[in-house]
């Protein structure tokens, strides 16, 4: 089993909808969890931490279910700018500069 | 700020060669990583430098060396390229007890 998985998508939406995305990891000890955003060919970005008491920002929100061993991002209202591919990080307990990388999730949103 | 910057930011190689790739970092961070991306992968970390003078391996480090320069500069060498190291690169840096990483705009390379 892979440590962090993703739907790989893809997600097409129409602009104003609302879309979730799931991440499932494997170390029930994690600690640390986060989305990041990548655009297509550049970098990845940090959209947001997830909290063990869930996290707003905006239009997303983040949530953790620790006895499920997954997080989840919420996109509501969605914009045609939020098409990108979004990628669930965990930090293992045995190293906090070892970030594992689910493969992420493409979403494309349409007019 | 430039933030973190990489060169070359394309590269093609034929099987064997050798070359380096630069990471420079302005943010004054301590830690330093290198990853590679590949299509319906996750990043994947190579080598990182926690701090100026230490270097670690990472999940898939086989095939690459690396030297933190200075605590600027995290270079990482492919000392004889095989196709399969074809794939996207990162350098990251994130500052101590921070845990976001920032990211520079990768270099593609491919190898023949």
């Amino acid at each position: 089993r892979k440590e962090v998985e993703q739907d790989p998508g893809p997600f097409n939406v129409p602009e104003g909808a609302t879309v979730a995305f799931n991440c499932t990891y494997s170390n029930s000890a994690s600690q640390s969890f986060f989305w990041y955003r990548q655009d297509c060919r550049k970098e990845p970005k940090l959209l947001m931490s997830v909290y063990s008491s869930g996290n707003e920002d905006g239009r997303f929100t983040a949530q953790l279910n620790r006895a499920s061993q997954y997080i989840s991002l919420l996109i509501r209202d969605s914009k045609l700018s939020d098409s990108a591919t979004y990628l669930c990080v965990v930090i293992p307990p045995y190293n906090n500069n070892d970030m594992r990388f689910g493969a992420g999730t493409r979403l494309t949103v349409k007019p | 700020n430039a933030g973190v910057t990489q060169t070359p930011k394309f590269q093609v190689l034929k099987t064997g060669q050798s070359m380096t790739l630069q990471c420079a970092q302005d943010m004054n961070h301590n830690s330093m990583y290198w990853y590679r991306q590949d299509p319906g992968m996750g990043l994947r970390l190579i080598y990182y430098s926690a701090s100026e003078g230490t270097t670690d391996k990472g999940e898939v480090p086989n095939g690459y060396n690396v030297s933190r320069l200075n605590k600027r500069e995290f270079s990482l060498r492919l000392e004889s390229a095989a196709p399969s190291q074809t794939s996207v690169y990162f350098c990251a840096s994130r500052d101590s007890g921070i845990f976001e990483q920032f990211f520079g705009p990768g270099t593609r390379l491919t190898v023949l």
